[in-house]
């Protein structure tokens, strides 16, 4: 299983709504799906599991939404920590698991 | 509170070997699967294999099977990742990750190790 994460980078104002998307090649249960977010210089961190399950501690402006091939992970509205790379992840058969691409969200 | 923390980072030339650790705290660190995972320099997030350090079953992606060695020893919740003959593509950030026990996904990460191959 392929993941595509679209756009490949998102420039958006504090405030505004971010929507980020994530292809699977065939068909994934959602259960399998998260969501990880990785800030410059920092590890990657859990944002959201089973495809809309926000992690501990991770603020209610944070969504995740989708079934099947296409997954989303919306920021309602953005704040300035918010700029970071987002990347969706899922565990399947052959590889276990995989990543997409990232998106990278900027401020404009 | 659960903690991975990593080994610092290195500065290899390439044909040595190394090992790098991650070392678990805050919960059985027995029953949860460790993951690695690459991280080349301004790349996305590549998963290299597992280990369940209670009985040390190990799974590696098809990309590096072969490359690197996974262990874990139990008895001191640290997790390993070596090589044995560095070369220059290796040169990337390594971090370990903690599976859940639910849903497949990685909930816990390390701070990540630096690795870099130079002659």
């Amino acid at each position: 299983i392929v993941l595509t994460q679209s756009p490949g980078t998102l420039s958006l104002s504090p405030g505004e709504r971010a929507t980020l998307s994530c292809r699977a090649s065939q068909s994934v249960s959602s259960s399998y799906l998260a969501w990880h977010q990785q800030k410059p210089g920092q590890a990657p961190r859990l944002l959201i599991y089973g495809a809309s399950t926000r992690a501990t501690g991770i603020p209610d402006r944070f969504s995740g939404s989708g079934s099947g091939t296409d997954f989303m992970l919306t920021i309602s509205r953005l704040e300035p920590e918010d700029f970071a790379v987002y990347y969706c992840q899922h565990y399947g058969s052959s590889p276990l698991y995989t990543f997409g691409q990232g998106t990278k969200l900027e401020i404009k | 509170e659960v903690q991975l923390v990593q080994s610092g980072a290195e500065v290899k030339k390439p044909g040595e070997s190394l090992k790098i650790s991650c070392e678990g705290s805050g919960y059985s660190f027995s029953n949860y699967w460790i993951a690695w995972v690459r991280q080349m320099p301004g790349k996305g997030l590549e998963w290299m294999g597992i280990i369940y350090p209670g009985d040390s079953d190990t799974r590696y992606s098809p990309s590096f099977q072969g490359q690197v060695t996974i262990s874990a020893d139990k008895s001191v919740s640290t997790a390993y990742l070596q090589w044995s003959s560095l070369k220059a593509s290796d040169t990337a950030m390594f971090y370990c990750a903690r599976r859940s026990r639910e849903g497949g996904y990685f909930d816990y990460w390390g701070q990540g190790t630096l690795v870099t191959v130079s002659s």
